[in-house]
């Protein structure tokens, strides 16, 4: 069965302590693994995009990895406005549509 | 730019009842996706929509439903509403279809949805 996994469910960082956050998957064929950041009461907001195993993608403190099997989030030195839920989003798809499969998240927490 | 906008922000509704929810994208955006977000569930995709068609669809049942209006506002309609059915619905626009594979979307704030 199709699945993606995020672990921890939970994470409480001092401000300025590096860290990642996992994103296992299991797909019958990948087109895409998504990133999305969301804060409370918000929609997701669009992050990064790996296609590959190999890839890497960055933007500000976050940095992106993609592997056969899992993709890793690297936050380092974060600041306390780093908190939220990140959830990862793998597209499974063959053809011209998609077929998203979401994580359940991992609510970050920095703590000044 | 302004961002998307979803109407309403809460809604209570009893189970039976029917519920539309209405999206409107960010200007020049063509494509709009729906989301049925849960605690148990986590993400769900419904249905996307392009240049007023449907273009993908995901699994729920026929109690869901969606249009898209030529001015890319979209709505969602659910019928015979159940408990199940408390979720977040959010909405999310892309400029073209290549940016939706590519997974760049934005999200609207959502609708919070409660059934009693």
């Amino acid at each position: 069965e199709d699945q993606v996994t995020q672990s921890p469910e939970a994470l409480r960082l001092q401000e300025g302590e590096s860290s990642s956050l996992n994103c296992s998957y299991t797909v019958s064929g990948l087109r895409g693994l998504f990133w999305y950041r969301q804060d409370p009461g918000k929609g997701p907001e669009f992050l990064f995009t790996l296609y590959s195993a190999g890839e890497e993608k960055e933007k500000e403190r976050l940095k992106a990895t993609l592997t056969k099997k899992e993709s890793f989030l690297h936050i380092t030195a974060p600041k306390p406005e780093d908190s939220a839920t990140y959830l990862c989003a793998v597209d499974r798809a063959r053809d011209s549509n998609y077929q998203l499969i979401w994580g359940a998240g991992t609510k970050l927490i920095i703590k000044p | 730019k302004a961002g998307v906008t979803q109407t309403p922000r809460y809604l209570i509704k009893t189970r039976g009842q029917q519920v539309t929810l209405s999206c409107s994208p960010i200007s020049g955006h063509r494509s709009v996706s729906w989301y049925q977000q849960t605690p148990g569930q986590g993400l769900q995709f419904l249905f996307e929509y392009f240049s007023e068609t449907q273009r993908n669809k995901g699994n729920f049942p026929g109690r869901f439903s969606g249009r898209q209006f030529s001015n890319s506002r979209s709505e969602m309609n659910v019928s015979t509403l159940e408990l199940g059915d408390s979720a977040l619905y959010l909405c999310a626009s892309s400029p073209r279809r290549q940016e939706v594979l590519a997974g760049t979307q934005y999200f609207g704030p959502g609708t919070r949805l409660l059934v009693l």
